[in-house]
């Protein structure tokens, strides 16, 4: 069965500086690939997804993943952090067009200082 | 566009008792799916609907859970006779497909 792995459960940025989170996939098959992020109180909110038509992706509020399937990796970046980037991020794998066997990883908690 | 909406936010329960969650999606969605998450966890997947048709079932899903999305709209969570660990975060989430899930902010169960 597919799954994700997020390397790092809390990341800590300062205002300004590069932001990486770190996400290796494991799946049989040619997977579409997802970051979510949730914001205290909120529910889920998709940011970006990979389904194979280009390996870099961008998607909302300035983020973007590459997808590397040497590396079966899908790191998710921004190159300056604000402040109301502070949230749980997950990174998602399916392999089903439906996406009816989505799985998610266990998240990273984004702190972003003054 | 209402989003997807969640009742109730808190549930707590004695072990033992059942209990009933409602989601009611995107009207237009015909996707819908239910989450569990635990501290420190992502969501872990229960169970997805097609319409009204129960398409797949979790393993982490006992006899005690049951789901039903009656007429292809709102969908139910019941547990019977709780127990400890159920306590968690329960996430329903609709969808059109395309994997952009909308989830709503979620139902806390606190089993005493």
């Amino acid at each position: 069965a597919q799954s994700v792995t997020q390397l790092g459960s809390h990341v800590s940025v300062s205002e300004g500086a590069l932001v990486l989170l770190r996400c290796n996939y494991s799946s049989s098959v040619p997977p579409y690939l997802f970051w979510y992020v949730q914001y205290p109180n909120q529910g889920l909110q998709l940011l970006l997804k990979y389904t194979s038509a280009a390996t870099l992706v961008k998607g909302i509020n300035g983020f973007e993943a590459e997808f590397k399937k040497s590396e079966t990796s899908f790191h998710l970046t921004k190159p300056s952090a604000h402040m109301s980037d502070a949230a749980e991020y997950f990174c998602a794998v399916s392999t089903l067009r439906g996406n009816n066997d989505m799985r998610f990883g266990a998240g990273t908690r984004l702190t972003v200082k003054p | 566009d209402t989003g997807v909406s969640q009742n109730p936010r808190h549930k707590i329960t004695k072990r033992g008792q059942n209990v009933t969650f409602r989601c009611d999606p995107i009207s237009e969605h015909n996707r819908l799916y239910w989450y569990r998450q635990t501290l420190g966890q992502g969501p872990e997947f229960l169970t997805y609907f097609q319409n009204e048709a129960q398409l797949e079932k979790s393993r982490l899903l006992s006899d005690r859970f049951s789901a039903e999305r009656p007429k292809g709209s709102f969908s139910t969570l019941e547990i019977q006779r709780t127990e400890q660990g159920d306590s968690a975060m329960y996430l329903c989430a609709s969808s059109l497909g395309g994997g952009k899930l909308f989830f709503g902010s979620g139902t806390q169960l606190s089993v005493l």
